[in-house]
Parts: structure tokens; C-alpha cells; sequence
């Protein structure tokens, strides 16, 4: 049973381009969670998303960041003009719908040049 | 602000010992609390979930709940080297039909042989 997956594992991008990370679920698990991982802080929350919905977003910044999760695929977390500021490691999460234990993907490495 | 706080360490303990690591979280509505381990560069592990008041059990790790004094504790018995790493503690704030974490900074164990 395959684990949660994300990829790219490392991206590297140019100040105002694009970044956009994918993550696929644990099998059986409509549930996923990004979090964003700054050098010497913690795991911060960013977004929970079930199929074609946003639960919550708080945690998200209100310009720049979107997230989607569709009815087909992976869950996609958009950094549009991606700033210095935004490097950072950034997890993606799952659970399944009946009890909520989160598990993991390998993380994205993001670096803004 | 909810806010789960933990010893950033570093913890040392010799291989053998039992390692302590405490986390106190300010939302009194929390239900569910989890540890999860992460080694330098990779993605958090969960090791313990706990949902009751009192320790529950796995192997060499113990988890310890009270809700009254908003604690929880993780034991880890005969700990070895490879248990050197930064354990986190995440709170699931009260239901809200809706599951996110939030995270301690970590406390970072060194382990020595």
C-alpha cells in the first residue's frame, strides 16, 4: 500500500515564477492537508481539502496561494510569482474520512532564488 | 491564539535511558493528540495517538494524557541512538467538523551511545 506521494521532491525557481506541488493520498484517504515547514519553526497549517472542496483555508495566505483538490488526480498547492520568503518545505498530508490520523508525504523542497 | 508548547531542547540521554518529552497545549477543547517523529530532512512520523486521559502503549513508547492540567507526555523506554531525532507534538483542536493539526515546535532528542 503505497504511502502519500509529492512531487517534484526539490523545485528550484526564479523569483515571480510559478511553483506547483503535487500530492497524491494514501489509498483510501479522501482527506489532505498541506503544511508549510519554515528552517527552525514549525509545521505551520495551511489548507485541508476533500474531493472538489476546501474545508479550510485559514491558514493559507490570502494572495499568491491556492489550493485544489479535484474529483480526478492529485491535490495541486499553486504558488503564483513566488517570492525569497517562500522557500520553505512543504508537506502534504491524508487521513481517511473516519478517523483522523494524519500521515505524511516525503515533502516538497522549495527554492526560491 | 491556540498554541501547543514543547522544550525545544536538546534532550540528551544515554542509550538505555528512558527519554521524557513533555507538551502543553492552551486549547482545553482539544480531543485528539498525537506524536510524530522526524528525522533531519524528512518528513514527520506518527508514532502515538491518544485520545483518553491516562498512558497508553506501544512497544517502547508511551504516550500520557491529562486533560485537566492540559499535558501530554511521551516515554521512550530503552532508547537507542537511532531514536535521535525531533519529536512533535500536534493537538486537533475541539470537533469542528473539521481535522487540523497543530504543531509544536519540537524538542530534538540526542541520543548517545
Amino acid at each position: 500500500n503505497a504511502g502519500v506521494m509529492q512531487n517534484p521532491r526539490h523545485l528550484v525557481r526564479r523569483r515571480g515564477q510559478e511553483a506547483r506541488l503535487r500530492c497524491s493520498p494514501m489509498k483510501g484517504h479522501s482527506h489532505v492537508y498541506w503544511y508549510r515547514q519554515l528552517p527552525e519553526e514549525g509545521l505551520k497549517f495551511m489548507v485541508y481539502l476533500q474531493k472538489e472542496n476546501i474545508i479550510d483555508e485559514s491558514g493559507m495566505p490570502k494572495e499568491r496561494f491556492s489550493a485544489e483538490f479535484p474529483k480526478e488526480g492529485p491535490s495541486i498547492l499553486r504558488i503564483q510569482q513566488v517570492v525569497r520568503g517562500d522557500s520553505a518545505a512543504y508537506f502534504c498530508a491524508s487521513s481517511p474520512p473516519e478517523y483522523n490520523e494524519q500521515f505524511f508525504g516525503p515533502g516538497t523542497r522549495l527554492t526560491v532564488l | 491564539q491556540k498554541e501547543v508548547e514543547q522544550n525545544s531542547g536538546p534532550l540528551s540521554v544515554p542509550e538505555g535511558a528512558i527519554a521524557s518529552l513533555n507538551c502543553t497545549y492552551s486549547d482545553r477543547g482539544s480531543q485528539s493528540f498525537f506524536w510524530y517523529r522526524q528525522y533531519s530532512g524528512k518528513s514527520p512520523e506518527l508514532i502515538m495517538s491518544i485520545y483518553s486521559n491516562g498512558d497508553k502503549e506501544d512497544g517502547r513508547f508511551t504516550a500520557q494524557l491529562n486533560k485537566a492540567s492540559q499535558y501530554v507526555s511521551l516515554l521512550i523506554r530503552d532508547s537507542q541512538p537511532s531514536d535521535s531525532a525531533t519529536y512533535l507534538c500536534a493537538v486537533n483542536p475541539p470537533l469542528s467538523g473539521y481535522s487540523t493539526l497543530t504543531f509544536g515546535k519540537g524538542t530534538m532528542l540526542l541520543v548517545s551511545p
